[in-house]
């Protein structure tokens, strides 16, 4: 079955200790990305990749870091995460590029809630 | 993001009525409008999605049309079931780059019987 697959799903964490979301998906992507989903401000990019070893800031890349060693997996790495940080991430991947542009469906993951104490 | 504007952020009709939701964007070489529809607890799903080269797109009910020239596209849902409720996004590429997919801020659609 095609998918993208999060973990955790739920996490409760406190200030400054170092967590990482893992994403994999199983449809040969090139291009895979995170965002956050928070109350009012709808769904905010923080780092895409088109390609592995190719990433790229998205809108709120501040206290994130990613990685992109192998196709299929795409850690988001929160290095001292903080309370402003507690939120729903999603992880997405897409397959169709068109020249310089992303234009293909996005397939989502189930999410990862995020609480930071 | 912040190239990507949408309203209402609301949206009340009642079963059988239409619904329209509105999506600016600021970088006129984008080219490429999908809508995504999320219900309540789950991952978004996209539902439509138009690109530069047509004005208008229809799936059954639904339907998008984009206006380049205005920088808009608007999602039309017809003859409205419950099951409509959910959260809808719109979005666009850009405009730093063409990789970035930018969403609106959502709008959350009621269906009442």
């Amino acid at each position: 079955e095609a998918q993208v697959t999060q973990n955790p799903r739920y996490l409760i964490t406190v200030t400054g200790k170092k967590l990482t979301v893992t994403c994999s998906q199983n449809m040969n992507h090139e291009y895979m990305s995170w965002y956050r989903q928070d109350p009012g401000l709808g769904l905010r990019q923080i780092y895409y990749s088109m390609n592995v070893e190719v990433t790229d800031k998205g809108d709120v890349p501040e206290g994130y870091k990613v990685s992109r060693k192998e196709k299929r997996n795409f850690p988001l790495i929160l290095e001292s995460p903080s309370p402003n940080q507690t939120s729903l991430y999603f992880c997405a991947s897409s397959s169709k590029t068109s020249g310089a542009w992303n234009t293909g469906e996005l397939f989502f993951g189930e999410g990862s809630r995020l609480t930071v104490l | 993001g912040e190239n990507v504007e949408q309203h209402p952020s609301t949206l009340s009709v009642q079963e059988g009525d239409s619904a329209v939701i509105k999506c600016t964007y600021s970088d006129s070489a984008s080219n490429y409008f999908p809508w995504y529809k999320q219900e309540l607890g789950k991952r978004p799903q996209l539902i439509i999605d138009i690109r530069s080269n047509v004005g208008e797109k229809k799936d059954q009910r639904i339907a998008v049309t984009l206006n380049k020239t205005a920088k808009h596209f608007s999602l039309h849902i017809t003859e409205t079931q419950p099951e409509d409720s959910a959260v809808y996004f719109c979005a666009a590429p850009g405009p730093n780059s063409g990789y970035a997919l930018n969403f609106g801020k959502g709008t959350s659609l009621l269906v009442t019987p």
